[in-house]
């Protein structure tokens, strides 16, 4: 089994909503990401989970909240975006920081 | 720092027939992996094919093989017997291998467009 799973795969939000997206794997992977995608673009990442610790944030705005509750479940806390964050969200996973990453679909996110 | 360059924006190739998309990178470092990932308009980014540095031989899946030249820095796919299937947009790219500061982050070329014409 090589999936990661995320949720919702779509979502439109306002500027003063709070939302959450979720991701998932049970591939027993000890490394977890988050990136962000626009179209035509590749992704760009934000945030490194490894071994359920925070080991690198790329300067993303504090709009822009992880949460990694267990090995195989990565958040991703959303408050007070803005249109430009608009985008596709990737999460990926992969055994370690050295390997291969196995990326989930993505949520489709739009910020009215 | 480690960059990774696509030259070709789009590509098109007949179906059955064979076509190749560039990738060069530059790095200082002498053990890395490279790789090929596939997102067709579902999204998903699918890994296609991973190369380690330090392995002299081209990596092959299926219909899938690249072409290394370490020396170079370029790391080419080739898609022999092309399918429907395979019209994507195509990414290379870099990861490091070692490293204190080895945080997993993979570095991405910009993306090559393909279609696939029946």
């Amino acid at each position: 089994d090589t999936e990661v799973t995320q949720t919702p795969k779509h979502l439109v939000m306002g500027m003063t909503n709070k939302k959450s997206l979720k991701c998932e794997q049970h591939m027993g992977h000890r490394a977890m990401y988050w990136y962000k995608q626009k179209a035509k673009k590749p992704p760009e990442l934000m945030f490194v989970y490894s071994y359920e610790k925070l080991s690198i944030n790329e300067s993303v705005p504090s709009r822009f909240s992880p949460e990694c509750p267990n090995s195989s479940l990565l958040n991703l806390h959303l408050h007070a975006l803005q249109p430009e964050d608009s985008a596709l969200y990737l999460c990926a996973s992969s055994q370690d920081t050295g390997a291969e990453a196995f990326f989930g679909q993505g949520t489709r996110l739009t910020v009215v | 720092a480690q960059t990774v360059t696509q030259s070709q924006p789009e590509m098109s190739v007949q179906e059955a027939e064979t076509v190749t998309l560039s990738c060069t990178y530059d790095t200082s470092e002498s053990d890395y992996y490279l790789f090929w990932y596939k997102q067709p308009p579902s999204r998903q980014m699918i890994l296609v094919i991973r190369q380690e540095a330090y392995k002299q031989q081209n990596a092959t899946e299926n219909r899938f093989s690249v072409n290394f030249q370490k020396a170079a820095k370029s790391f080419s796919l080739k898609i022999s017997d092309s399918q429907l299937g395979d019209a994507a947009m195509y990414f290379c790219a870099y990861r490091r291998r070692w490293g204190s500061s080895n945080t997993g982050k993979l570095i991405f070329g910009q993306g090559t467009t393909l279609q696939v014409k029946p």
